[in-house]
């Protein structure tokens, strides 16, 4: 079976420019979270999509950031304009269906750097 | 919402040593908890987890169990091997209505022979 796929891996832009992460979940899995992880620290939940329809986005800084998942599949997640405070990884995950006990499937991530 | 406490590293550890990472959360009702591993170069995986109190998660000779006295699901393994080493990271959901999960801030472990 085919992980979560990410691209691109790697970025650098400079302040002020726009950038955009694409995703590919598991295949069949209704459930996709994009999540931040800063350098030290553990990854922070930005969005949660279930399907096309968006379950929870209260952390999504969204003045520079949007996200969207067309036909409940692919999705992406845009910064314009980034910031210096946006350099991270940008983690995709998948799961099944809602449950409390569903695991979360992770891609590899993207790291941005922002010069 | 919830949130977790992790005990921060990093941790160097020889070959067969015993493994304690310490994790404390507090949340509303009785959430699931995770541990995940992130190995070097890999994205995030699950390692184990438990969903309700007194259970015992365990994975590749790791084992966790959910104290709901003291609200803790610290990491063991009895003894260590290099291939261990990596970035582990307590977990459990952000809140008690949804499944995204929040992350303690990773504790990173060096298995040396």
């Amino acid at each position: 079976e085919a992980g979560v796929a990410q691209s691109p891996r790697y970025k650098i832009i400079e302040k002020r420019q726009s950038v955009a992460f694409w995703c590919n979940p598991i295949s069949g899995h209704a459930t996709l979270y994009w999540y931040q992880q800063i350098l030290g620290q553990g990854p922070k939940l930005l969005i949660q999509f279930q399907n096309n329809g968006v379950v929870d986005d209260s952390q999504l800084p969204k003045d520079r950031f949007s996200a969207e998942r067309l036909k409940g599949v692919d999705s992406t997640l845009k910064i314009q304009p980034a910031k210096l405070e946006d350099s991270a990884v940008y983690l995709c995950a998948s799961s099944t269906v809602r449950g409390r006990n569903t695991e979360a499937f992770f891609g590899q991530g993207t790291r941005l750097t922002v010069v | 919402g919830n949130s977790v406490t992790q005990m921060e590293g990093p941790v160097t550890l020889s070959e067969e040593a015993f493994l304690t990472i310490n994790c404390t959360y507090t949340a509303t009702g009785y959430p699931s908890l995770f541990w995940y591993v992130q190995y070097p170069g890999e994205g995030l995986q699950l390692l184990l987890k438990a969903t309700k109190a007194d259970d015992k998660g365990s994975n590749k000779g790791f084992e966790a169990t959910y104290r709901k006295e003291t609200t803790s699901f610290h990491l063991e393994k009895g003894s260590v091997q290099v291939s261990d080493s990596a970035v582990y990271f307590c977990a459990l959901p952000l809140n008690q209505a949804g499944t995204a999960l929040i992350f303690g801030k990773g504790t990173t472990l060096s298995v040396s022979s």
